[in-house]
C-alpha cells in the first residue's frame, strides 16, 4: 500500500532554511486524483497546514507562511519537498507530509499521512 | 481566511455517546474531514466527506453537518478513543487553501 516518509535534518540554525522531502513509495505521485501537503505540530500543540502541490507544479500555501515557504515535486523520483526560510525557534515542530484526495467539489481530506519528523531550531 | 473552532477538551463515560464540534465560515460550503491523534502518533482519518469512514475505522464513528458546524460522534465511546481529534476544511476562498480546527482532547471516563 501506498506509503509517505519525510527525511531531512532533525536540527536548522536560526535564519537558516529547513529542507525536508517527502518520498511516496507503494504508487504514483503523478495521479491527477491527489495532492501532496505539508503539515506541521509545534510541541504539544495543535496541526498547521504548510501548504501543498498537485504533480503538475500548482503550489498552494498557508498565507501566514507564504513569504518563506516553497513547495516542489520531482515526480522521476516520486518525491515533493518542502524548504521553509529564516526559521525561527517557532518554527520548531514535528513536520508530516500527506496525500489529499478529492472526494468531490466540496470534501477532500488526509488520507494518507507519513510518520512525521521532528525538526528543532536551534543554534 | 477562515478560521474553525474547536472545544479544546471534552469527556465521556465508557460506553456512553460523544459529539465533537467543530465551527467556521467555511463548513457552510466544504465539508470537515476529522482526524483521530494519539500522543506520538501521526493523525489517521476517521471520517470525510458527508459521513464516510475509511477502511478499518470502526462504525461507532460518525460525521454530521449543519450550517456552520460540522460534528463528529462517537457512539459507545471505548477507552482506546481517547485521543485529539481535529477537523480540517478548506477555506472559505474555496481555492485550495486549507484550515485545521485547533484540536479537542477526549478523555474517556
Amino acid at each position: 500500500q501506498l506509503q509517505l516518509q519525510e527525511s531531512g535534518p532533525g536540527l536548522v540554525k536560526p535564519s537558516e532554511t529547513l529542507s525536508l522531502t517527502c518520498t511516496v513509495s507503494g504508487g504514483s505521485i503523478s495521479s491527477s486524483s491527489y495532492y501532496w501537503g505539508w503539515i506541521r505540530q509545534p510541541p504539544g500543540k495543535g496541526l498547521e497546514w504548510i501548504g501543498s502541490i498537485y504533480y503538475s507544479g500548482s503550489t498552494y500555501y498557508n498565507p501566514s507562511l507564504k513569504s518563506r515557504v516553497t513547495i516542489s515535486v520531482d515526480t522521476s523520483k516520486n518525491q515533493f519537498s518542502l524548504k521553509l526560510s529564516s526559521v525561527t525557534a517557532a518554527d520548531t515542530a514535528v513536520y508530516y507530509c500527506a496525500r489529499r484526495v478529492t472526494i468531490s467539489r466540496t470534501s477532500d481530506a488526509f488520507d494518507i499521512w507519513g510518520q512525521g519528523t521532528m525538526v528543532t531550531v536551534s543554534s | 481566511s477562515s478560521e474553525l473552532t474547536q472545544d479544546p477538551a471534552v469527556s465521556v463515560a465508557l460506553g456512553q455517546t460523544v459529539r465533537i464540534t467543530c465551527q467556521g465560515d467555511s463548513l457552510r460550503s466544504y465539508y470537515a474531514s476529522w482526524y483521530q491523534q494519539k500522543p506520538g502518533q501521526a493523525p489517521v482519518l476517521v471520517i470525510y466527506g458527508k459521513n464516510n469512514r475509511p477502511s478499518g475505522i470502526p462504525d461507532r464513528f460518525s460525521g454530521s453537518s449543519s450550517g456552520n458546524t460540522a460534528s463528529l460522534t462517537i457512539t459507545g465511546a471505548q477507552a482506546e478513543d481517547e485521543a485529539d481529534y481535529y477537523c480540517n476544511s478548506r477555506d472559505s476562498s474555496g481555492n485550495h487553501l486549507l484550515v485545521f480546527g485547533g484540536g479537542t482532547k477526549l478523555t474517556v471516563l
